[in-house]
């Protein structure tokens, strides 16, 4: 079984380039999220989406940008990166806000 | 603000039991997760508490007290693949999940 996947698995990125980190769900969650995870810091929440065709902004949401044009993929955009941008990223979807959250297994990216 | 607090680091024998500690403050409260996150890997869903008490699930345990914002995650007869980072998350009054940074769980033989 597939479950959620990301794509890369890691990236070297030059400051000021786009990305679009990817991500796919198998398992019909209404919800997604995108977080980023930094040494010594809790998870935070960059962007979410409850649903199919709506998203939301999270605790970090600056300098990202995603779109849910359908339930499987939650697509993760860095516009112009920057060197505060390397982190490792979790894509992650549930049945609802209240219940197990499944996680891909992540991206390592760094800007340099 | 929103917080959590959980300990950065704790030690243990193999065969032993642990417990991690995890207080938290946030707007409003929808339930507690714990999370389990081997170094290099994605984290992988323990237990959720919403009720106040003891949840008992194979070698591990989750409780929570909502008047005091505090639960733990109870570990018995511990195995070396028990090393990990074990991650505390709060659900606010948005739904959203507040994370703590981590314990990290070092088992000595």
């Amino acid at each position: 079984t597939a479950g959620i996947t990301q794509a890369p698995t890691s990236q070297i990125l030059a400051a000021g380039r786009s990305m679009t980190l990817r991500c796919t769900q198998d398992m019909r969650h209404n919800a997604m999220y995108w977080y980023r995870q930094d040494l010594g810091l809790g998870l935070r929440l960059i962007h979410y989406s409850n649903t199919a065709g709506t998203t939301g902004k999270g605790e970090v949401p600056d300098g990202y940008s995603v779109s849910r044009a359908n339930t499987d993929d939650f697509p993760l955009t860095l516009a112009s990166a920057v060197p505060s941008q390397t982190s490792v990223y979790f894509c992650a979807s549930s049945d609802s806000s209240s219940s197990e959250a499944f996680f891909g297994q992540g991206t390592r990216l760094t800007v340099v | 603000g929103q917080n959590i607090d959980q300990p950065t680091e704790m030690t243990a024998t193999e065969g032993a039991i642990v417990q991690i500690n995890c207080t938290y403050q946030t707007s409003g409260f929808n339930g507690l997760f714990w999370y389990q996150q081997h170094a290099g890997e994605a984290p992988t869903f323990l237990s959720y508490n919403v009720l106040d008490g003891l949840e008992e699930k194979g070698r591990f345990s989750s409780f929570l007290s909502r008047s005091k914002g505090y639960s733990y995650l109870l570990l018995k007869e511990l195995q070396m693949k028990d090393s990990a980072s074990y991650l505390c998350a709060s659900l606010d009054s948005n739904y959203q999940l507040i994370w703590g940074a981590g314990t990290k769980l070092i088992i000595k033989p």
